[in-house]
């Protein structure tokens, strides 16, 4: 079993919908979570980074942790077509261990 | 967020050559760099983490002569692929970490190489 899994995708919504992502993960250990937002042929970029449990809110994404599911979460509200792209969770256990990646879920928003 | 820039972003070489690849972060100090290969539609696969001033650590399966990696200082990584093979061709991408506040355990990541050997 990987420690982290994440449904590949293609997710495929219509402009204006309501996108959800999500990671599940098999360690408790991990504490730090993050997601990124990768373009084709480009680095990811950080989106969101959230330390614990709780809900964190940046413009029209939303990050969630619930760790007592090991459960992980982003929301995109009114996706546009230029957040289609790859969307990679991350977690790790402390500040100076290895980040752990999820397989990433490709995302495509239809004008 | 921070900037981590890496360069060259595309490069072609014979089979046989050697080819450089620089990772630098502009506005902080990466204590931690790391350098991640990526084939087209998969995930990032940690190929080796480096901490500036001592020698790389490098995942299992990867081969440290191949791949020589220096973090000199504190804002400059470099990764060699040595004698590079068509096998080597791939989509590499290093990213930093700054391990001091504010940025701490944030990892970022620079805009990738896609390398070609011929």
């Amino acid at each position: 079993q990987k420690e982290v899994e994440q449904d590949p995708g293609p997710l495929s919504v219509p402009e204006g919908a309501i996108v959800s992502l999500n990671c599940t993960y098999s360690n408790s250990a991990f504490q730090y979570f993050m997601w990124y937002r990768q373009y084709s042929r480009k680095g990811p970029e950080l989106l969101m980074y959230t330390y614990s449990s709780g809900n964190k809110e940046d413009g029209r994404f939303t990050a969630q942790v619930d760790k007592s599911s090991k459960y992980i979460s982003l929301f995109i509200r009114d996706s546009q077509p230029s957040d289609s792209a790859t969307y990679l969770c991350a977690m790790m256990a402390s500040s100076a261990s290895k980040i752990i990646f999820g397989s990433g879920t490709r995302l495509s928003i239809r004008p | 967020g921070a900037v981590v820039s890496q360069h060259p972003s595309w490069v072609i070489c014979k089979s046989g050559t050697s080819v450089k690849i620089e990772c630098r972060s502009l506005d902080f100090q990466a204590t931690t760099m790391f350098w991640y290969r990526q084939f087209p539609k998969q995930s990032l696969m940690l190929m080796a983490t480096s901490n500036e001033g001592s020698k790389a650590t490098y995942e299992q399966g990867v081969e440290k002569d191949k791949f020589l990696i220096n973090h000199a200082s504190l804002t400059l990584s470099t990764l060699t692929v040595t004698s590079a093979h068509p096998e080597d061709s791939s989509f590499y991408i290093c990213s930093a970490r700054s391990g001091q506040a504010p940025l701490q355990e944030k990892l970022f990541f620079g805009s990738g190489t896609q390398l070609s050997v011929l």
